[in-house]
């Protein structure tokens, strides 16, 4: 199971922190992913982040605002979100997966507006 | 660059079937390819893997109505005796060799 918060209402140029809580899992040995659903619009993969925690992605409308991490003895995911946009606006869920995404969370909501 | 195209919509009646075609662009035929399916109150659902081969696995739980295959560069989800619960978009999924997945621009899906 993968259970996501932190989402809320914030501030165009604020800062927002979600979680993934992991369970049922071998956590620390999967790739984990924030993919984003924007209203409208279909899925957008945001970020991801190797097992380890050394490596991470980020797609072209968050690199340099967002950062990915991971604790893998809280077996917990994290997306640190930062200089917040309208258009970041969304349902924001984790997946777990080495290719294949087989495992979603069930979302959180990400409202940024003034 | 791995690009996965996908038809805006498609439609079929209470109990009919419909299948939905995900194209990978040239030269990565051999590519696997994962279905979701996506419903604004639940989120995304894994369904499937289908393979280069054609071959599908299943996620857990997921009805026998579903069913995958592909050819060439084509992968196909097939949703059998379609229910009003099969309303929803559904997106194929691909990987690389690094970190990143991508995603089809999904395929909404109405019962009749």
């Amino acid at each position: 199971q993968l259970v996501e918060t932190g989402g809320g209402l914030v501030q165009p140029g604020g800062s927002l922190r979600l979680s993934c809580a992991a369970s049922g899992f071998t956590f620390s040995s999967h790739i984990m992913h924030w993919v984003r659903q924007a209203p409208g619009k279909g899925l957008e993969y945001v970020s991801a982040i190797s097992s380890s925690g050394h490596s991470t992605y980020y797609g072209n409308s968050v690199k340099g605002r967002f950062t990915i991490s991971r604790d893998n003895l809280k077996d917990t995911l994290y997306l640190q979100m930062g200089s917040l946009r309208p258009e970041d606006n969304g349902i924001y869920y984790c997946a777990l997966g080495d290719s294949a995404l087989e495992h979603w969370g069930q979302g959180t909501l990400v409202t940024v507006s003034s | 660059q791995i690009v996965l195209t996908q038809s805006p919509s498609a439609s079929a009646s209470l109990g009919a079937s419909v299948k939905l075609t995900c194209t990978l662009s040239s030269g990565h035929s051999s590519y696997a390819i994962a279905w979701h399916q996506y419903q604004p109150q639940k989120g995304p659902r894994y369904l499937m893997k289908v393979h280069g081969d054609g071959r599908h696995i299943k996620g857990d739980g997921i009805p026998d109505r579903f069913s995958g295959s592909g050819s060439g560069t084509e992968r196909y989800l097939t949703i059998s005796s379609l229910q009003p619960d099969d309303e929803a978009d559904y997106y194929c999924q691909t990987w690389g060799t690094g970190l990143n997945v991508i995603f089809g621009g999904g395929t909404k899906v109405t019962v009749l």
